[in-house]
């Protein structure tokens, strides 16, 4: 079965920098990978989608890669906002369904 | 419509009750999934439909879970004989080509409690 991980499980940082939100898989077979932000007491909103053939995906302030071989995405924020703040979540697609990471929750503070 | 839309919002349920938790996906999308989130987790999930074709329902964690998509639009998720430990958030995504290709639009979802 797949797994996947996320790294750190939570974040602070002041407005302004940049950072790095980290996904580990154990199975490369994948279809895609689609990293979500959830805000408290909400549903998910997909944020970027990578398929399996693709390195990355940009979308404003918000870069994601993908390096299918050793299983490993990073989603990249830059200039971070207090609106950032969320539990951002990464997922990869076997076909049929989505493995979901735990997630790493965000603050960015004022 | 302008999004998934799941109802109802909340639901208290006692042990024993059944419930039905619906999901309308947004209008035109092939693809609908059902996901189970526990509080500080990631969602896991339950089952898949492509139309009304129900492909996959491996997640599903018992025989007292049951989906049905009848009309390949409105899904509905059932739990006979609830137990405290299906009290979670459940949550309904949809997507408008097969999985591979395209995002997934998830619901608010349902929190469902049992006492």
């Amino acid at each position: 079965k797949q797994e996947v991980t996320q790294i750190p499980a939570a974040l602070s940082v002041p407005e302004g920098e940049n950072l790095v939100l980290n996904c580990s898989f154990t199975d490369s077979a994948i279809y895609n990978l689609q990293w979500f932000r959830q805000d408290p007491g909400k549903g998910l909103t997909s944020l970027l989608l990578i398929q399996s053939s693709q390195r990355e995906q940009t979308s404003g302030r918000l870069n994601a890669s993908l390096d299918k071989s050793s299983g490993r995405s990073t989603l990249y924020i830059a200039a971070s906002q207090p609106g950032d703040s969320a539990t951002y979540l990464c997922a990869v697609s076997d076909g049929n369904q989505f493995y979901f990471g735990t997630g790493t929750s965000l603050t960015v503070i004022p | 419509g302008a999004g998934v839309s799941q109802s109802p919002r909340y639901k208290v349920a006692k042990r024993g009750q059944d419930v039905a938790l619906r999901c309308d996906p947004i209008s035109g999308h092939v693809s609908l999934f059902w996901y189970q989130q526990a509080l500080g987790q990631g969602p896991e999930f339950l089952t898949y439909f492509q139309n009304e074709a129900q492909l996959d329902k491996s997640g599903l964690p018992s025989d007292r879970f049951f989906a049905e998509r009848p009309e390949g639009s409105v899904s509905t998720l059932k739990i006979q004989r609830t137990q405290q430990e299906d009290s979670a958030v459940y949550l309904c995504a949809s997507s408008g080509r097969q999985a591979q290709f395209s995002p997934l639009h998830f619901g608010n979802g349902t929190r469902l409690t049992v006492t």
